[in-house]
C-alpha cells in the first residue's frame, strides 16, 4: 500500500522567505502525487499534482514541487512567502490501479508566516 | 457550476443520537469519497462510493457507520448512536472518473460534527 510522510507538523517562516514543505512517499509502483491546501474551517483545495512527464510541477499561488524518484520525495516550495500562505498543507499519493483508487494523505504541515 | 456541497456545515448531537451528513458531488461527478479529519491526524479515508454502489469501505468503522449514494439525491454518511470520539470534521470529495491519479478530487467544505 502507498503512504506519505510529511516531516514537520509545523513550519514557521518570515514573510518573503523561502517556503519548503517536505513530503516523502512510499509506493511499489509509479505514484501520482498531490499537494492540497486547507484554510481554516474550509475544505481542501488542489495546489498542484504530478502524474507523468515533467518532474517539476507548477501550481497555483506561486507554489511548485519537484518529483524526485531517487529520493522518493515531492517537496513543496515557494520562493517568497506571503501572509496569505498561512494554512495547512497536505501531501497525498495514489497509484493507477486501473479500477478503484483513492488518495492517501499525510498528516499535514501547518505553515505560519510571520512579519 | 457549483462545487461539492456538504450540509450541514456544523452539526451538534448528543451522545446516542444519530448524525446524517449529506454530500452532493459536482455536476458530472459520479464518484464520491468520504474522509474524516481529526486534530493533528490528517485525513483518513472512510469510504468510496459510486452511484448505488459501495466500491471501497475499508476505512469505515465496523459498527454504527454506514454510507450510501442513491441513484437520485446526495450521498449520505450516517453515524448511529454517536459518541464523543466521533467528533471530527467529515469531508466529502468527488471525482468524474475512478482514476483519481489523473483527475484528482474536488472537496466540499466539510461538516464539523460535535458530540456533546
Amino acid at each position: 500500500a502507498q503512504s506519505v510522510t510529511q516531516l514537520g507538523s509545523h513550519v514557521s517562516v518570515s514573510e518573503g522567505a523561502l517556503v519548503l514543505l517536505r513530503c516523502n512517499y512510499s509506493s511499489s509502483v509509479p505514484p501520482y502525487l498531490f499537494w492540497y491546501v486547507q484554510y481554516p474551517n474550509q475544505g481542501l483545495q488542489l495546489l498542484l499534482k504530478y502524474t507523468t512527464g515533467a518532474t517539476l510541477v507548477k501550481g497555483i499561488n506561486g507554489f511548485e514541487a519537484e518529483f524526485k524518484k531517487s529520493e522518493t520525495s515531492f517537496h513543496l516550495t515557494k520562493p517568497s512567502a506571503h501572509m496569505s500562505d498561512a494554512a495547512e498543507y497536505f501531501c497525498a499519493v495514489t497509484i493507477n490501479t486501473g479500477t478503484a483508487s483513492k488518495l492517501t494523505f499525510g498528516t499535514g504541515t501547518r505553515l505560519q508566516v510571520t512579519l | 457550476n457549483a462545487g461539492v456541497m456538504q450540509n450541514p456545515r456544523h452539526l451538534v448531537r448528543r451522545r446516542g443520537q444519530e448524525a446524517r451528513l449529506r454530500c452532493s458531488p459536482m455536476k458530472g461527478h459520479s464518484h464520491v469519497y468520504w474522509y474524516r479529519q481529526l486534530p493533528e491526524e490528517g485525513l483518513k479515508f472512510m469510504v468510496y462510493l459510486q452511484k448505488e454502489n459501495i466500491i471501497d469501505e475499508s476505512g469505515m468503522p465496523k459498527e454504527r457507520f454506514s454510507a450510501e449514494f442513491p441513484k437520485e439525491g446526495p450521498s449520505i454518511l450516517r453515524i448511529q448512536q454517536v459518541v464523543r470520539g466521533d467528533s471530527a470534521a467529515y469531508f466529502c470529495a468527488s471525482s468524474p472518473r475512478n482514476q483519481v491519479g489523473i483527475y484528482g478530487y474536488t472537496f466540499g467544505s466539510g461538516t464539523r460534527l460535535t458530540v456533546v
